[in-house]
């Protein structure tokens, strides 16, 4: 069973529009919330995470939990968002990363 | 600035080799975690480590073993490399376990031949 769903491999908008990255995850709990981005040719690093309730770069993500969606958002997406992007539900034991979703945010 | 690095950034091996990959990091954390990512399947925990000595099979374990004799250093062993373990390992590391930030090195593209 899928425990994390990112459903689009790859989203396309263009600078300036706003920007929904989706995250749904299959198990109970209070799992601790994390999106993690991964910009071309460097190393994985933390984006957010839902507890610090941060707005990072512009982002945001909200929590549903009668959904169990942690949706990232950003109004108004830049060049430089170009990247990566895992959501990461995460418990003590269970720890599952999203697939992923490449941003391609074109001029 | 936590540090995490990996010994290679590719390393290229034939089917059957015993193959090793390196993990450090430089803060002290106590946890410290051995991904593999490919497209499409995003990260996949193989296995993890709370504390010196201590080991936790994560999602896809098999095939791989993995050693820390110390704290800083968590090793990725391919006891016998095939050409399905062709892929980017990534290590990690955190403070407070899991569910809290991970740290990551820059991956090792590890292709078996």
């Amino acid at each position: 069973a899928q425990r994390v769903t990112q459903p689009e491999k790859l989203l396309s908008v263009f600078k300036g529009a706003p920007v929904e990255l989706k995250c749904n995850y299959s198990y109970s709990g209070s799992p601790e919330l994390f999106w993690y981005v991964q910009y071309s040719r460097q190393r994985l690093q933390l984006l957010l995470r839902h507890i610090s309730r941060e707005s990072i770069k512009g982002f945001t993500a909200d929590l549903n939990k009668g959904e169990t969606s942690f949706h990232l958002k950003k109004p108004f997406a830049q060049e430089e968002d170009s990247a990566m992007y895992y959501c990461a539900p995460i418990n003590f034991n269970k720890f599952y990363f999203g697939s992923g979703t490449k941003l391609n945010v074109k001029p | 600035d936590v540090k995490v690095t990996q010994s290679s950034r590719y390393l290229v091996k034939r089917t059957g080799e015993k193959v090793f990959l390196e993990c450090v990091q430089d803060m002290d954390h106590e946890n410290m975690f051995w991904y593999r990512q490919d497209p499409g399947l995003g990260l996949r925990l193989i296995y993890f480590s709370y504390d010196v000595k201590m080991k936790e099979k994560g999602d896809i374990p098999e095939g791989y073993s993995v050693s820390r004799e110390k704290k800083e250093r968590f090793s990725l062993i391919l006891e016998s490399a095939s050409t399905n373990q062709t892929s980017m390992y990534l290590c990690a590391s955190s403070l407070g376990g899991a569910a809290d930030t991970q740290y990551f090195g820059p991956g090792t593209r590890l292709t078996v031949l």
